[in-house]
């Protein structure tokens, strides 16, 4: 099945940072999404881009499906952004996702 | 609109017994995922259905677990004989299932499952 790949594991900013996460997947995909698991445990979804950039606020989010990689940045951090960030990718419409390990990261005042 | 909604928001049973965990999705999506989430680690798919049958149940781990739709919309994951590597936290998910490939997926709050 397709692996996925999310990079750095752990981060730890200051408030005010930029940071940019990345996520690597094994094969073509149709649907790529990025979500921010809040401390309650609540998946938001942040993005879906199987390919493209999109902008939203602070966030934007890049896929370059043809080499199989995407990237989260987020722009002038707070600390309500702490939380682990996931992607998950699918190879066509249905078909269930397959999420990475996440990126914990935590945002200092 | 209403989310994806799941009930208990907590489940605490013994080892053995058996539990149903129900999943409420978002109104029109005919497509209906559960996920499962152990500490640290990212949801794992368990089971898909595609209106009432399931499409895909691949990822349950054995057969204690099962799950229905009947009507196309709630579903009811059914755990036997639970025992304790079967706390986790159980998540859903609904997505429109249109002929476009645009088919994102939506998360409820999740059911978290405390087998003693």
């Amino acid at each position: 099945g397709i692996q996925v790949e999310q990079s750095p594991p752990d981060l730890i900013l200051q408030e005010g940072a930029n940071s940019t996460l990345r996520c690597n997947f094994s094969d073509s995909v149709n649907n790529l999404q990025w979500f921010h698991q809040n401390p309650w445990g609540q998946l938001i979804n942040l993005f879906y881009i199987p390919s493209g950039t999109k902008q939203n606020g602070r966030l934007s989010a890049t896929t370059v499906a043809t080499e199989r990689y995407s990237l989260l940045y987020i722009s002038s951090s707070q600390t309500t952004d702490s939380g682990v960030y996931f992607c998950a990718v699918a190879r066509s419409g249905n078909t269930p996702l397959v999420f990475g390990k996440g990126t914990r990261l935590s945002v200092i005042a | 609109g209403a989310g994806v909604s799941q009930t208990p928001s907590n489940k605490v049973t013994e080892k053995g017994k058996y539990v149903e965990l129900r999943c409420d999705p978002i109104s029109g999506h005919t497509a209906l995922y559960w996920y499962r989430q152990s500490l640290g680690q990212g949801p794992e798919f368990l089971i898909y259905f595609q209106g009432t049958g399931a499409a895909d149940d691949s990822g349950l781990p054995n057969d204690r677990f099962f799950a229905v739709r009947p009507e196309g919309s709630v579903s009811t994951l059914k755990i036997q004989r639970t025992e304790r590597g079967d706390s986790a936290v159980y998540l859903c998910a609904s997505s429109l299932s249109t002929p476009s490939s645009y088919n994102e997926q939506f998360f409820g709050p999740g059911t978290r499952l405390t087998v003693l």
